[in-house]
């Protein structure tokens, strides 16, 4: 069973840039959520997708934005990027029913300078 | 809203020693609760996790009681070693209103190293 990966591992990037990060689910699972983690902080539900819509978004605003693929694999991206986005993005998977646990990937570590 | 109100770091604790690590919470439904761990350089890792009230988890001899009355979860362990070093995550989640999907709401998370 193949976990969840993510590309790339680390990025560096300058303010006003755009970025975008993606994300292989876990074989079989067809939701996937994103998250931010500053540095030091618990990771922040930035959104989630469902079948290849978005379902469901914390406090992050437009410039954040994803897309699911048929095969349920994801991407975030990030336009406009400000030196708080610096942070470890977080991917992952999970079945849709209410007892399928979250499957996290190693994350992306973002450094905007 | 829901939140997750977690004990501050770090703690520094000898092998075999006992740990306990506070988690309490706020929610307005029936949430699930968890305990995630993560290891250097790495995601996120299910620890255990319980999905109603009195409910036990328990994992690699660690183990938290779901409190309703007290709203809380803490992380127990009766003797730690230097392998359980990470940062420990506790969160909730909203899924069992209804919806079968949710998201994790997540404490800040606390530091324990472990010395031989």
């Amino acid at each position: 069973e193949t976990g969840v990966t993510q590309s790339p591992t680390h990025l560096i990037k300058t303010r006003g840039q755009q970025v975008t990060l993606r994300c292989s689910s876990q074989s079989g699972h067809n939701t996937v959520s994103w998250y931010q983690q500053a540095l030091g902080q618990g990771p922040q539900f930035i959104f989630q997708y469902y079948r290849e819509e978005e379902n469901g978004r914390g406090n992050f605003p437009p410039r954040f934005s994803g897309l699911q693929f048929p095969n349920y694999s994801s991407e975030l991206n990030v336009n406009a990027l400000e030196l708080d986005d610096s942070a470890l993005y977080l991917c992952a998977s999970s079945l849709d029913s209410p007892d399928s646990p979250l499957h996290f990937g190693n994350g992306t570590r973002l450094t905007v300078t | 809203g829901d939140s997750v109100t977690q004990m501050e770091g770090p703690v520094t604790l000898s092998e075999e020693a006992f740990l306990t690590i506070n988690c309490t919470y706020t929610a307005t439904g029936y949430p699930s609760l968890f305990w995630y761990v993560q290891y250097p350089g790495e995601g996120l890792q299910l620890l255990l996790k319980a999905t109603k009230a009195d409910d036990k988890g328990s994992n690699k001899g660690f183990e938290a009681t779901y409190r309703k009355e007290t709203t809380s979860f803490h992380l127990e362990k009766g003797s730690v070693q230097v392998s359980d070093s990470a940062v420990y995550f506790c969160a909730l989640s909203d899924r069992n209103r209804g919806s079968t999907l949710g998201r994790l709401y997540f404490g800040r998370g606390t530091q324990l190293t472990v010395w031989p």
